[in-house]
């Protein structure tokens, strides 16, 4: 059975620090694995990785994918209250179309 | 990356009705997706919506009541019929495949309740 685990569920830290989040799966035909942010109703898109080894980054936000581990880490650096928010993370595989397999989510708490 | 909007944005409804709801995207897509959002839960993928053919529903979702269409390739609707309390929900669109790479976007979901 295809799963998607999130690591850890919640989290909270203080202004500054740095986090990471982490995903781990097991998915037939796995095509790409995507981190989103969720604050309100719609996910954000951040990363797609596709290959292993290859840090993506934008801004204070990094991730990189083992697909040898099967597993993904997002990391945060020097977080700010804004960073707040549900993490998701997706798991792209070849069934339906390259629909998502989605995680519960890591819920992001930043203290000022 | 392509735009997604939904209508309505929410909606309460009675209990036996149907809704239906719309998602338009700014350009031409190849890949349509319906997903469902329970309370405090993560998404769970209901169906493919696929242009011109009928979709490709999830285990544990069926036409019957969630009929979808996409009679093009920048729209798709889904309808939730006979809807019960246990139907009430944020349900998304998204759409992939429009400029040449998969990322898959999100439209900015409908939020149902069902009374």
């Amino acid at each position: 059975e295809d799963k998607v685990v999130q690591s850890p569920l919640s989290l909270v830290v203080h202004e500054g620090d740095t986090v990471t989040l982490n995903c781990s799966y097991e998915v037939t035909n796995f095509r790409s694995l995507l981190w989103y942010k969720q604050e309100k109703k719609a996910p954000t898109f951040l990363f797609m990785l596709t290959s292993s080894g290859i840090e993506k980054k934008s801004g204070r936000l990094s991730s990189i994918l083992d697909k040898k581990e099967l597993f993904s880490i997002l990391n945060i650096t020097a977080t700010q209250t804004g960073d707040s928010a549900v993490y998701l993370c997706a798991v792209e595989f070849q069934r339906s179309g390259y629909a998502l397999n989605f995680g519960k989510g890591t819920s992001l708490l930043v203290t000022p | 990356s392509a735009v997604i909007s939904q209508k309505p944005s929410r909606d309460i409804c009675q209990r036996g009705t149907s809704l239906t709801i719309q998602c338009q995207v700014d350009s031409q897509v190849t890949m349509m997706f319906w997903y469902r959002q329970q309370p405090g839960q993560s998404l769970t993928l209901i169906a493919t919506a696929n242009q011109g053919s009928e979709a490709t529903y999830e285990s544990g979702f069926v036409i019957d009541k969630f009929p979808i269409s996409r009679p093009n390739l920048t729209f798709s609707t889904l309808t939730v019929s006979n809807m019960s309390p246990e139907d009430s929900s944020i349900y998304l669109c998204s759409a992939a495949g429009g400029t040449g790479t998969y990322e898959q976007y999100f439209g900015p979901g409908t939020r149902l309740t069902v009374t």
